[in-house]
């Protein structure tokens, strides 16, 4: 099992450009999310999915949609990036009560 | 609302030296509590949760309904215990969302 997986692994955008961040797990979990995680502010939650094409908003949603085609994908859309998007992104799936993290990625918006 | 705070974003300690990092809850319902660790270059995982009553590493952590909180303790640091430290919530009645606190970055000097 390759687990949840994320690309890039870090992306450079600038201010106004769209990038898709990608997520996948093999683990066959219907609950997916993606987080954000800033300094001092610890991770804080964008969008999650219960299962294929069910999404919902977290706390932070503005400026990212989300789609959920099959169970294995979850990408995450930011549709006109901003400096204030600057983060490292996590994805996780989740069985029970445990949630397991991609590796992240770290995206710059200049 | 929810919400989890970590009141220390940094604490040093010695090797050998018992260590405890603090989380305090505010929520009405009945949570579940988790603690995360992120070692450095690693992936987010899971350590403890509370609802097990395990130890994990040596660590261990019990939820105190009066006071609100489900403080991380270890009697003996390590040095392999340097990482961040992320306390978390979920709503029992929910779907599987948590909420994170700021975290703290734990280092166990040598």
């Amino acid at each position: 099992n390759a687990g949840v997986t994320q690309t890039p692994k870090f992306q450079v955008l600038k201010t106004g450009q769209s990038m898709t961040l990608q997520c996948a797990q093999d683990m066959n979990h219907e609950y997916m999310s993606w987080y954000r995680q800033d300094p001092g502010m610890g991770l804080r939650l964008i969008h999650y999915s219960v299962g294929a094409g069910i999404t919902d908003q977290g706390e932070v949603p503005n400026g990212y949609n989300v789609s959920r085609s099959t169970t294995e994908d979850f990408p995450l859309r930011l549709l006109s990036a901003a400096p204030s998007q600057t983060s490292v992104y996590f994805c996780a799936s989740s069985y029970g009560n445990t949630q397991y993290f991609g590796p992240g990625t770290r995206l710059t918006v200049l | 609302a929810q919400r989890v705070t970590q009141p220390e974003k940094l604490l040093s300690v010695f090797k050998g030296a018992p260590v405890e990092l603090k989380c305090n809850y505010s929520y009405s319902g009945s949570p579940e509590l988790f603690w995360y660790v992120q070692y450095s270059r690693q992936r987010l995982q899971l350590l403890l949760r509370h609802i097990s009553r395990e130890s994990i590493k040596g660590f261990t952590a019990d939820l105190n309904k009066g006071e609100t909180s489900f403080h991380l303790k270890k009697p003996f640091a390590q040095e392999e215990d340097s990482a961040m430290y992320y306390c978390a919530l979920r709503n029992a009645g929910s779907a599987r969302q948590l909420t994170f606190g700021s975290g703290t970055q734990l280092t166990v000097l040598p």
